[in-house]
């Protein structure tokens, strides 16, 4: 079974700054999907990036960009130019590529991260 | 634009009360699960339906049934619920064969079970 694993509970950046967050998972499958949530106090969850396995180039959305290092099982999201609006829960998620297992996530335990001014 | 659409918000139960936590998508997923999620250790894989008509144990499915009543809906029943069960619950959807399009959440569900 997979397992991912959050090793920062919370995290603090200074507006404007640049943050990155950890994330560690453990598999035996050389395919597969890793996301990052947000999910802010309304409590949606909403996706902020993805990353093929099979892709060696590291996904980017705007302010938004990963670190993926497949040897070492490492997903790390970098928030640069944080503003207020960033602050939220964030999730790290794992999908086997596998077709047949009907896209399940493997959450981590999340990372709490503050904004201040 | 409604996306995943669960109901109720929000519900207050006594111990041993019953509920169904109902869930509907309008994107034509295939796919759709049932979350939930506890301080500290994020979310957690209930039941899923990989497909209209069949349905699938999650991690922790004891004191969980599940129907998957139509291609839309997936529906979570607690039968006699218990303090434990109290949580916030997660409806998803995806399209399910297509792997590497994400999961689509709902609001969530606040459950509370005194």
């Amino acid at each position: 079974a997979q397992t991912v694993t959050q090793s920062q509970p919370e995290m603090s950046v200074q507006e404007a700054e640049t943050v990155t967050l950890s994330c560690t998972y453990d598999t035996s499958e050389s395919d597969y999907y890793l996301f990052w949530y947000k999910q802010p106090p309304s409590r949606q969850m909403i996706l902020v990036i993805r990353q093929e396995a099979y892709k060696q180039q590291n996904a980017t959305e705007n302010r938004f960009s990963v670190n993926f290092q497949k040897a070492a099982k490492s997903f790390s999201l970098k928030i640069s130019d944080s503003q207020l609006g960033d602050a939220a829960m964030y999730f790290c998620a794992y999908r086997s590529a596998d077709t047949g297992t009907a896209s399940k996530l493997t959450f981590g335990t999340g990372t709490r991260l503050q904004v201040t001014l | 634009n409604a996306g995943v659409t669960q109901t109720p918000k929000f519900q207050v139960l006594k111990t041993g009360q019953s509920m169904t936590l109902q869930c509907a998508q309008d994107m034509n997923h295939n796919s759709m699960y049932w979350y939930r999620q506890d301080p500290g250790m994020g979310l957690r894989l209930i039941y899923y339906s990989a497909s209209e008509g069949t349905t699938d144990k999650g991690e922790v499915p004891n004191g969980y049934n599940v129907s998957r009543l139509n291609k839309r809906e997936f529906s979570l029943r607690l039968e006699s619920a218990a303090p434990s069960q109290t949580s916030v619950y997660f409806c998803a959807s995806s399209h399910g064969q297509l792997s590497n399009q994400p999961q689509h959440f709902g609001d969530g569900t606040r459950l509370s079970i005194l």
